[in-house]
């Protein structure tokens, strides 16, 4: 299919290890973005891309989190010296340039213990 | 800043009734406003977006949804439930001036009852 994927499906870790999640949108899409939805949230926003550009990072909730695109294309989000309250479900969407409908991965599930 | 409420954790309707699930937004000036659907197991979908002109916005599946400015809400209906509309909802917003910032409600999980 040509869907949106992300790797790994889940992923458990030891606090303070690193963790890279991966990402890898759909053809064409120039836009990608970052979202972390924990039990009982909403999905919260943490990272836009435009092509390789981030222009709005504001939602990365500290300097522990960051994010890379590469060829317009794959993304990698990581995270350093992971804390327990990192657990959640890391979802990544990419969409057309504009306001268009974002099409949303399977998300990789964090455990950290 | 930038805000989306959807007041129900979860909304109970039986097969063949209409349904409605509320979302109120907090935004300066017009917003861009979307609907998601989350089914069990499976990855969030587009139901449908509001950007500029008719209130009145028809999406996938039957659903649609009503821009209210008075009221600050976008709530989603669909005139005869179904049993296959059981999942989650997610309204989300974003402020058309200078940000590409989503902000999406806590879901409301919708049951459908035979």
């Amino acid at each position: 299919g040509a869907g949106v994927s992300q790797s790994p499906s889940n992923k458990v870790t030891e606090k303070g290890k690193d963790v890279e999640l991966r990402c890898d949108p759909i053809s064409g899409h120039t836009a990608l973005y970052w979202y972390r939805q924990s039990l009982g949230q909403g999905l919260e926003f943490l990272i836009y891309f435009q092509g390789n550009s981030a222009p709005d990072k504001s939602g990365l909730p500290s300097d522990r989190f960051s994010a890379e695109r590469t060829g317009g294309s794959v993304s990698t989000l990581t995270i350093q010296r992971t804390q327990q309250e990192d657990s959640a479900v890391y979802l990544c969407a990419s969409s057309f340039a504009g306001v268009n409908e974002q099409f949303f991965g399977p998300g990789t599930r964090l455990t950290v213990l | 800043a930038q805000s989306v409420a959807q007041p129900e954790d979860q909304v109970n309707v039986a097969e063949g009734n209409p349904l409605t699930v509320k979302c109120t937004y907090s935004v300066s000036g017009n917003p861009y406003l979307f609907w998601y659907v989350q089914y069990p197991n499976r990855g969030l979908q587009f139901l449908l977006k509001y950007i500029t002109g008719d209130n009145l916005v028809k999406g996938s599946y039957g659903f649609e949804a009503e821009f209210n400015k008075s009221q600050t809400s976008f709530h989603l209906k669909k005139p005869s439930a179904l049993v296959s509309d059981s999942a989650l909802y997610f309204c989300a917003v974003r402020d058309p001036r200078g940000t590409y910032k989503y902000i999406f409600g806590t879901g409301t999980r919708l049951k459908v009852l035979a």
